[in-house]
């Protein structure tokens, strides 16, 4: 079983949809979660940082299930520039220890 | 903030030679690097995790002899590429914590090598 594992994709939606993504880790050890965002060729970017209580920053909202194991990221009013890989990252388990990426859902969004 | 500078951001050489990819922390102490390597649609792979004075962690798979990393100092991490062949063209990258934490994690703009 792979690590962090993601939503094949892609996902194309109109400027303004709401959009869902999922991701399952499979290490109970790791601590840290997060989604990153890249564009084509360019180093990830943090999009936020995933709590167990859950955590919103403006038109995103992140979910973690420790049970379960299982994170979400929901984008609301979809916007051009939303148009991205979000790749679903978990540290492999305290802190300092790499981060282990998930293979990423693209995101296209149209006008 | 803190800033990872990797050069060279392209590097395309011919089969059998060697390259060198060097990352630096510029403003903070790095005793940890992680290199990573992205093909094509296809998620960062982490390659290994280099510690400053010590031998580097290689992942299952990667062979240590075909790329070896250096972490001489704690500003200075460098992956080389041994006797570089084409399946070697990938997006490498390079990131380093703040001591102690997941929370900052800074990575450098990459290196895209194609062997030819």
């Amino acid at each position: 079983r792979k690590e962090v594992e993601q939503d094949p994709g892609p996902f194309n939606v109109p400027e303004g949809a709401t959009v869902a993504f999922n991701c399952t880790y499979s290490n109970s050890a790791s601590q840290s979660f997060f989604w990153y965002r890249q564009d084509c060729r360019k180093e990830p970017k943090l999009l936020m940082s995933v709590y167990s209580s859950g955590n919103e920053d403006g038109r995103f909202t992140a979910q973690l299930n420790r049970a379960s194991q299982y994170i979400s990221l929901l984008i609301r009013d979809s916007k051009l520039s939303d148009s991205a890989t979000y790749l679903c990252v978990v540290n492999r388990d305290g802190a300092g220890t790499a981060l282990i990426f998930g293979k990423g859902t693209t995101l296209s969004v149209s006008s | 903030g803190a800033v990872v500078s990797q050069h060279p951001s392209r590097v395309i050489c011919k089969s059998g030679t060697s390259v060198k990819i060097e990352c630096r922390s510029l403003d903070f102490q790095a005793t940890t690097m992680f290199w990573y390597r992205q093909f094509p649609k296809q998620s960062l792979m982490l390659m290994a995790t280099s510690n400053e004075g010590s031998k580097a962690t290689y992942e299952q798979g990667v062979e240590k002899d075909k790329f070896l990393i250096n972490h001489a100092s704690l500003t200075l991490s460098t992956l080389t590429v041994t006797s570089a062949h084409p399946e070697d063209s990938s997006f490498y990258i390079c990131s380093a914590p703040l001591t102690g934490t997941n929370e900052k994690l800074f990575f450098g703009s990459g290196t895209q090598l194609s062997v030819l």
